[in-house]
């Protein structure tokens, strides 16, 4: 079983839509969770990180599911600009520093 | 502020040269980090290092050598290079810390022929 798994896609949503992207993990002591966004293979930049707590930031939410381990990602109101690879990324315990990404899922977002 | 500096940004090998990926952070960042992206993959971990002198291995490491001498820099070695290291490499760091995120550079596109 991969460390950290997302389905590829590509996810095709018409501009307006609602799109939920989750993101399994195998490392039950995994302590760091993060959503990046990647655009053309330039580096990623960081979305936001994801808090035990959930946490949303505009039209963004991402939450954690330590039982299920996983994370997930909504996007509300897609906008075209929206297009991109969404990776997530996976730390394990808290003194290791070792972040893991997942493959990535390929969002596009239609007129 | 320069965040994270990598060079070159392209570079053609042939099988069986080698060479070495520069990567530089001025941000004091303890952490710090090589992958590499194949087409259509996510990035995959090389090596990390937690502070000078400390590195470990990540998912790929074989072919590959890393050195932390410095806080400030973390150069990703290939010997003897293969078709299968064609690529894009990125070098990022972070600051310790559980929800400190990565810093990335730009990247370097290496071919090997």
């Amino acid at each position: 079983r991969k460390e950290v798994e997302q389905d590829p896609g590509p996810f095709n949503v018409p501009e307006g839509a609602t799109v939920a992207f989750n993101c399994t993990y195998s490392n039950s002591a995994s302590q760091s969770f993060f959503w990046y966004r990647q655009d053309c293979r330039k580096e990623p930049k960081l979305l936001m990180s994801v808090y035990s707590s959930g946490n949303e930031d505009g039209r963004f939410t991402a939450q954690l599911n330590r039982a299920s381990q996983y994370i997930s990602l909504l996007i509300r109101d897609s906008k075209l600009s929206d297009s991109a690879t969404y990776l997530c990324v996976v730390g394990g315990s808290s003194n290791t520093g070792k972040l893991i990404f997942g493959q990535g899922t390929t969002l596009q977002v239609k007129p | 502020n320069a965040g994270v500096t990598q060079t070159p940004k392209f570079r053609i090998l042939k099988i069986g040269q080698s060479m070495t990926l520069q990567c530089a952070q001025d941000m004091n960042h303890n952490y710090m980090y090589w992958y590499r992206q194949d087409p259509g993959m996510g990035l995959k971990l090389i090596y990390y290092s937690v502070g000078a002198g400390i590195t470990d291995k990540g998912e790929v490491p074989n072919g590959y050598n890393v050195s932390r001498s410095t806080t400030e820099d973390f150069p990703l070695r290939l010997e003897l290079a293969a078709p299968s290291q064609t690529s894009v490499y990125f070098c990022a760091s972070r600051p310790t810390g559980r929800n400190s995120p990565l810093h990335f550079g730009n990247g370097t596109r290496l071919t090997v022929t």
